[in-house]
Order: structure tokens, then sequence, then C-alpha cells
């Protein structure tokens, strides 16, 4: 079945701790989004990237950090940095000119 | 940026009603889709509409890309269509969404 997949659903976090967050797709796409969003507010952008090897911050990207060593997968990682990491986290993946498509979602939360 | 502002906020409808979401945009925009998040989170494609009509079974969609909206109008309306309704454009078609706060729509039996 072809797709993005987010891993794990939920995840928490303890102070001081870095967490990554996983997020794959089989679609052949190139490009690759997170986004964060908090309760009752939309999706802020946190990074993208259009091709392998090669991503943007988005609005943002503080306390956060990215890879894309491969065009199947774009993970994200939650650093000690980021002071209100409890969010819902989305991927989403393009092709060229077409609709973004998103993950299921991972919720973190502090511990 | 872009900035894109969704109306109204909140919304409740008598089941078998219709309805009319709003989305205005600040800028020419080639990508506009319109999405509903479940309860569980999920954001569900609805439609990619940079410009013209879609319908897809109850509901349709309306953008007039030269006056910058969209409508999204939803028809006899079901208690599965509850959840909260985004509006979300891009300058071109891979580069990122920037999101609207949403329509949270609640329809009661």
């Amino acid at each position: 079945d072809g797709g993005i997949t987010q891993s794990p659903k939920y995840l928490f976090r303890k102070e001081g701790q870095n967490v990554t967050l996983s997020c794959e797709q089989n679609l052949n796409h190139d490009a690759m989004y997170w986004y964060r969003q908090d309760p009752g507010q939309g999706l802020r952008l946190i990074y993208y990237s259009q091709i392998v090897n090669d991503f943007q911050k988005g609005d943002i990207a503080e306390g956060y950090s990215v890879s894309r060593e491969k065009k199947e997968s774009f993970p994200l990682t939650v650093t000690s940095a980021q002071k209100n990491p409890t969010a819902f986290y989305l991927c989403a993946s393009t092709p060229r000119g077409a609709p973004q498509h998103f993950g299921d979602g991972t919720r973190l939360s502090i511990l | 940026g872009i900035q894109v502002e969704q109306s109204p906020p909140d919304l409740i409808l008598q089941e078998g009603a219709n309805s009319t979401l709003r989305c205005n945009f600040s800028d020419s925009v080639n990508n506009l889709q319109w999405f509903h998040q479940n309860p569980w989170g999920q954001l569900i494609n609805l439609f990619y509409i940079p410009s013209g009509t879609k319908q897809n079974g109850r509901l349709s969609a309306t953008t007039v890309a030269t006056e910058r909206y969209s409508l999204l109008y939803i028809s006899s309306s079901q208690t599965t269509d509850s959840g909260v309704y985004f509006c979300a454009v891009a300058y071109s078609g891979n580069t990122p969404l920037v999101f609207g706060k949403g329509t949270r729509l609640s329809v009661i039996a």
C-alpha cells in the first residue's frame, strides 16, 4: 500500500532529552515537509526538503533538526532546545506540481 | 508571506442542513487545498483547487483566484462531517502550504 507512515503515534519526552520522529513515504515524492499543530490552531511549517541532501527552515525551525539522506525518509529531531515541544506533528509529501498528502501524525508530550 | 483567513471560526448545524465555508488569501497562489481533520487528527484531502469549481458527492468547492477567495460547500450535512476544515495555499505545487486557522464544524443529529 502506498502512503506516508509516521511513527510512533505517541511519544513522551523527558526534560533535556532529544527525540526523533520518523516519516517514511513510498510514493516516490520529491518534496517532504514537517508541520506542527498546537491545540485549536492551524499547522505551522518547521522544515521542508525538495530534494535529497537539501532542506530549508520553515517559520518555527528553532529547537528542531532534520536530515534527508534518502528520498523516502525525512526524520525530525526535537532537541532539548525546544522548550515547548508538546504538540501534534504532521509529515507531508508531494510530487512536483501536485497536492500535498499527509501522514497520520505523532503526538508528543512532556513527562 | 501569504495570509490565510477562514470564516466562520465555528459552525453548528442540524443534520441535513447546508453550509458554506470561506477562505480568503492575501496573494496570488498556484496551489489551494481544502482538508478535513477528523477527531483522530487525520488530515483528509478534500480538494486541490487553485481555480475553478469541483464537486465530490455532497461537497463542492469554488476558487476565484482573481479575487483571492475560495468557498467550500457542504450539502445535506451528516454527523460524520464534524471536525475542522482547513484551507491551505502555496505559491506553487511543491512549496510549503500556509494554513488558515480552520473552521470547526459540529453537526448535531
